[in-house]
């Protein structure tokens, strides 16, 4: 079966502060992709990166990274510096076609307030 | 316009009325789904449509009957809903069925059942 685990409901930070969040999935497949998007108190889920499987070089955008590990099956999101702008509600997800034919399968999601 | 766009952004309605969401997007994908987010709870894929097809019913009540008169439109229409019933109505799209790409969302619909 696919799954995608977020453990972390929620976390609280002060602005400025490092904060990461973590994604742990499973998959048969050996061909998959995996994401993150932000949902900000106004609803919408808005993109911010997909990966394929097979590259596992690590990615910096501005303050936001991602470590992805197929070790440890793992696709964590670090970001730098927070700021206030940074809450929102952030969801993994995974897209691999056994078994559920490549639908995207979200995690739970983890709820990030940064303080000022 | 680009994107997903849904409408309206909010609604409130009795238990006994008939209401529709609607939602639209001019991205060019084939695929479209409606997602229920309840408050503090993740994400729950009502239906999947795949070129104007149904694809996907995950056990959703009938007191939800979802539409989709072309691969641009999809519309949800309510009736008799429940109090629990009230929540954030997501609509995407997609390239295709598969998430290969990820999906696009549009802004929700925040439905209140009073």
């Amino acid at each position: 079966a696919q799954k995608v685990t977020q453990a972390q409901t929620e976390i609280s930070v002060v602005e400025k502060e490092d904060v990461t969040l973590d994604c742990v999935y499973e998959t048969r497949d050996t061909t998959y992709y995996l994401f993150w998007y932000k949902q900000p108190p106004s609803g919408e889920l808005v993109f911010l990166i997909r990966r394929n499987s097979f590259d596992e070089q690590n990615e910096i955008s501005g303050r936001y990274s991602w470590n992805f590990q197929k070790s440890t099956s793992s696709f964590n999101f670090t970001i730098t510096a927070s700021q206030v702008v940074d809450s929102a509600v952030y969801f993994c997800a995974l897209s691999a076609y056994y078994n559920q034919g490549g639908k995207l399968i979200f995690g739970q999601g983890t709820e990030l307030s940064v303080k000022p | 316009e680009t994107g997903v766009t849904q409408t309206p952004r909010h609604l409130v309605m009795g238990m006994t009325n008939k209401k529709s969401l609607k939602c639209e997007q001019h991205l060019g994908h084939n695929a479209m789904y409606w997602y229920k987010q309840s408050a503090k709870k993740p994400l729950e894929l009502m239906f999947v449509y795949n070129f104007k097809e149904q694809t996907e019913n995950n056990s959703v009540p009938s007191r939800f009957s979802p539409e989709c008169p072309n691969s641009s439109h999809l519309f949800l229409h309510l009736h008799t809903l429940q109090p629990e019933d009230s929540a954030l109505y997501l609509c995407a799209s997609s390239q295709e069925r598969t998430g290969y790409y990820g999906y696009t969302f549009g802004s929700g619909t925040r439905l209140t059942v009073v």
